[in-house]
């Protein structure tokens, strides 16, 4: 019973340098999320998709695209990778909109020297 | 929107009861109250959530004011395994999850 998968676990990016973190589910979920947490803060919400074929922007949408690829999948692109993107990502997944429980992957640690 | 608030840090020894209060003297009639813990190197996890009664599951139960302007997670009996950062977060019913804030959260140390 996977849950939510994000894959890498680490990464390491040079500044400039571009990638795509992934996300999947298997719980047949409608919304997913994409949170980024820095040392000793809580998450800040970066992007969501509602339902499959939307996305919108969370509270630090800058310098992230993202893409809900079918309705397990939803991927987060970091264009030209900056130092202040080093943080540690995590997706989740819910049943949907007005549903309680969230759940989480166990997060993507990335440093950008 | 509503604004919780929690301690920054609590400690309790093994297999005691652990209180974590959440105070929330905003909230609206709706907000339900939902509580999440954060596990070391871990993504956060549901623990509970309620409207107006106390709820009990399998992790802990929430005990919620009357006048629901504070509410006090309870962990029965803790164990090494819960010492976690645990969130209070206010959600309005019909928003997504999208819409919880996590905040600084409350870093619960256990003793052994």
């Amino acid at each position: 019973n996977a849950g939510v998968t994000q894959t890498p676990k680490f990464q390491v990016l040079k500044t400039g340098q571009s990638m795509t973190l992934q996300c999947a589910q298997d719980m047949n979920h409608n919304s997913m999320y994409w949170y980024r947490q820095d040392p000793g803060m809580g998450l800040r919400l970066i992007y969501y998709s509602a339902s499959e074929g939307t996305t919108d922007k969370g509270e630090v949408p800058n310098g992230y695209n993202v893409s809900r690829l079918n309705k397990r999948e939803f991927s987060l692109r970091l264009e030209s990778a900056a130092p202040s993107q080093t943080s540690v990502y995590f997706c989740a997944s819910s049943v949907g909109q007005g549903y309680t429980e969230a759940f989480f992957g166990q997060g993507t640690r990335l440093t950008v020297v | 929107d509503a604004k919780t608030t929690q301690p920054n840090s609590m400690e309790s020894n093994e297999e005691e009861p652990v209180h974590l209060p959440c105070n929330h003297s905003t909230i609206s009639g709706t907000d339900y109250i939902h509580w999440y813990r954060q596990l070391p190197s871990q993504g956060p996890e549901y623990v509970i959530h309620g409207l107006t009664s106390n709820v009990n599951n399998r992790m802990a139960s929430l005990a919620i004011a009357e006048d629901r302007k504070s509410s006090t997670l309870i962990l029965h009996r803790a164990t090494l395994r819960d010492a976690a950062v645990y969130y209070c977060i206010l959600r309005a019913p019909n928003q997504g999850a999208q819409k919880l804030v996590f905040g600084q959260g409350t870093r619960l140390t256990i003793n052994p």
